[in-house]
């Protein structure tokens, strides 16, 4: 199957700084990636849809200034939560959309917890 | 909007089959996926239907009835590293977009 790599896997951080977690599709080129947070035994949610060459399409609820995407290249997206707080610790996933079989392969996740 | 049901735990003895059932409601329709999710970790894709059958693939199977809004995985000759979440995912509506249920809890016993 496809390979997406994420990275960090993991990050402490003091509260108001920035992380920064990027997303590689690594055998293939995806125009459009995902980006989820999952809390504790709960599924998955949207936060926004990231295309490349233009701006991330945010979900009802997620601030946009908070959580800032870039999608530069067909390989790359990133997510960075800006001025990080305690209760933006969770487990972030992002997945690429792999075109010719219209299939999410995701990436391993990022543990952001911001103390 | 959209809407998927599955249930929360199941449980099941190793070398068994198990079904997890996944119903859902969709104003459109586009395809409907099935993804394993062990502890910690991100999930990892099975299976994918868009049309009306059975779709096998080695010991796991995914069945889809459009018109009853209904699926299952089918999981065969279950090994103790098969206890994850099960995770039903429905793309419809935005056509990218897609949606995933809460998750099936399954625990494989000795």
């Amino acid at each position: 199957g496809a390979v997406v790599s994420q990275h960090p896997s993991r990050v402490i951080c003091k509260s108001g700084t920035s992380v920064k977690i990027e997303c590689r599709s690594l055998d293939f080129q995806a125009t459009t990636m995902f980006w989820y947070r999952q809390f504790p035994k709960k599924s998955l949610m949207l936060m926004a849809t990231s295309n490349e060459g233009s701006k991330a399409t945010y979900e009802q609820g997620v601030e946009k200034d908070k959580f800032l995407i870039n999608h530069a290249s067909l390989t790359l997206s990133t997510l960075t939560v800006t001025s990080a707080h305690p209760e933006d610790s969770s487990f972030y996933i992002c997945s690429a959309l792999e075109g010719e079989r219209d299939i999410q392969y995701f990436g391993a996740g990022t543990r952001l917890s911001v103390l | 909007g959209q809407n998927i049901d599955q249930p929360t735990e199941m449980t099941a003895t190793e070398g068994a089959i198990v079904q997890i059932n996944c119903t859902y409601q969709t104003s459109g329709f586009n395809g409907l996926f099935w993804y394993q999710q062990h502890a910690g970790e991100a999930p990892t894709f099975l299976s994918y239907n868009v049309l009306d059958g059975l779709e096998e693939k080695g010991r796991f199977s995914s069945f889809l009835s459009r018109s009853k809004g209904y699926s299952y995985l089918l999981l065969k000759e279950l090994q103790m590293k098969d206890s994850a979440s099960y995770l039903c995912a429905l793309r419809g509506g935005g056509y990218q977009k897609v949606t995933f249920g809460t998750g099936t809890k399954l625990q494989v016993i000795p």
